[in-house]
């Protein structure tokens, strides 16, 4: 079983649209998450952490549930500059961060 | 500036060949990485540096092999390349092991290796 593993997508969504997709983890010590994103032929990029309570980042929302381990990233009123690859990243222990294969998001006018 | 510049950018090679990318960060950050993206858009590490010492060596063939002259520079060297070689190398850096708490590794614009 892989350590992160997340649904590839494609979620394809009109401009304006709400979508939302989520990642488990198999390691229940796992300490900290994140959302990556990564455009087309582009390098990843830290868009978002994952706190316990849940946080938002202007049009983006993450929850973490340890006990289900799972984590979602939820992206309101969509825009086209939001397609892309989202990587959900978990950190088992201090010096390594795993990172899933991604879901591909197209936001679409 | 680039924060982290790695090249070359695009390696096409035959199978058999030696081959190395270099990475460099401009940060000021003590841990370096080399992850492989293959075709399928699995982002797996392979080596991670802090302050030049080897920290992570996942399972990697021999023929992959790392060097940090500095804490600036992480490069990488392929022996006997093989077709299953073929992926895209990221070089990154953070301050601390895995970003410590912000688990942010900048990483570079990738290295797109195709070995026929």
């Amino acid at each position: 079983r892989k350590e992160v593993e997340q649904d590839p997508g494609p979620f394809n969504v009109p401009e304006g649209a709400t979508v939302a997709f989520n990642c488990t983890y198999s390691n229940s010590a796992s300490q900290s998450f994140f959302w990556y994103r990564q455009d087309c032929r582009k390098e990843p990029k830290l868009l978002m952490s994952v706190y316990s309570s849940g946080n938002e980042d202007g049009r983006f929302t993450a929850q973490l549930n340890r006990a289900s381990q799972y984590i979602s990233l939820l992206i309101r009123d969509s825009k086209l500059s939001d397609s892309a690859t989202y990587l959900c990243v978990v950190k088992f222990i201090d010096y390594k961060l795993s990172f899933g294969a991604g879901t591909t998001v197209t936001v679409r006018a | 500036d680039t924060a982290v510049s790695q090249t070359p950018k695009y390696l096409v090679t035959q199978m058999g060949n030696d081959k190395s990318i270099k990475c460099e960060q401009n940060l000021g950050h003590d841990t370096m990485y080399w992850y492989k993206q293959d075709s399928k858009k699995f982002l797996k590490i392979m080596f991670s540096y802090n302050n030049k010492e080897l920290i992570i060596n996942e399972t990697v063939p021999n023929r992959f092999s790392p060097k940090s002259p500095d804490k600036a520079h992480l490069n990488l060297h392929i022996n006997s390349l093989e077709l299953g070689d073929s992926a895209v190398y990221f070089c990154a850096s953070s301050q601390g092991l895995a970003g410590v708490n912000t688990g942010e590794l900048f990483f570079g614009e990738g290295s797109r290796l195709t070995v026929l």
